[in-house]
């Protein structure tokens, strides 16, 4: 099945600090990959579509200068959240989307990641 | 893409099975069903998806009513490893299209 990585699956930062996250598509290329933010008690929100090759799309009322997305590589989209503040702790969780599929993984489909718990001092 | 609503909380025996309703009300015609589940601190998983007949996988039945306003994902044997936040999401099924998530059923399977 299709396997979807994160790293670190947590951090701890200073305020002010810049964080990286990693999401890769181990078994197979994602064109599309999205970013998801969840704060405790409450569901997914998502924050952007990665597209590799190009910029990624954001969803309204989220700072693209502040949330870093690049998508150098078929398999590898980044977030790097830049001058992390207290407010910006939160579980990070990428999802990569499979699109034609391929041995053993469903096209069409989105498999997200394990997330990544984000937390600022 | 269409909005879903969905009870906040179910519980259920173990052992037994969990209908997990979904109200779709203004889905598309070509807008699929989704479901995903989400364990305590991890990554959502895929389940299954739909349009309009009824699907059945390793995992779990999805059933859509015939008007598609309404469906149910039934996990036929529900173990204490089933206790989860199930969400349902209608979307269009194109080439990477995003899943907007509501606030999904909290299931807890009971022993």
């Amino acid at each position: 099945g299709a396997v979807v990585s994160q790293h670190p699956s947590w951090v701890i930062c200073k305020s002010g600090t810049s964080v990286k996250i990693e999401c890769r598509s181990l078994d197979f290329q994602a064109t599309t990959m999205f970013w998801y933010r969840q704060f405790p008690k409450q569901s997914l929100m998502l924050m952007a579509t990665s597209n590799e090759g190009s910029k990624a799309t954001y969803e309204q009322g989220v700072e693209k200068d502040k949330f870093l997305i690049n998508h150098a590589s078929l398999t590898l989209s980044t977030l790097t959240v830049t001058s992390a503040h207290p407010e910006d702790s939160s579980f990070y969780i990428c999802s990569a989307f499979s699109g034609g599929g391929g041995r053993g993984i469903r096209g069409n489909t989105q498999y997200f990641g394990p997330g990544t718990r984000l937390t600022v001092l | 893409d269409a909005k879903t609503t969905q009870p906040p909380s179910m519980d259920c025996a173990e052992g037994r099975a969990a209908n997990l309703p979904c109200n779709h009300s203004t889905i598309s015609g070509n807008e699929y069903v989704y479901w995903y589940r989400q364990i305590h601190s991890q990554g959502p998983q895929y389940i299954i998806h739909g349009l309009k007949n009824n699907e059945t996988n390793e995992m779990a039945s999805l059933i859509i009513t015939e008007d598609r306003k309404s469906s149910t994902l039934i996990l036929p044997h529900a173990t204490l490893r089933d206790t989860a936040v199930y969400y349902c999401i209608v979307r269009v099924d194109n080439q990477g299209g995003k899943l907007i998530f509501g606030q999904g059923t909290e299931l807890s399977v009971k022993p």
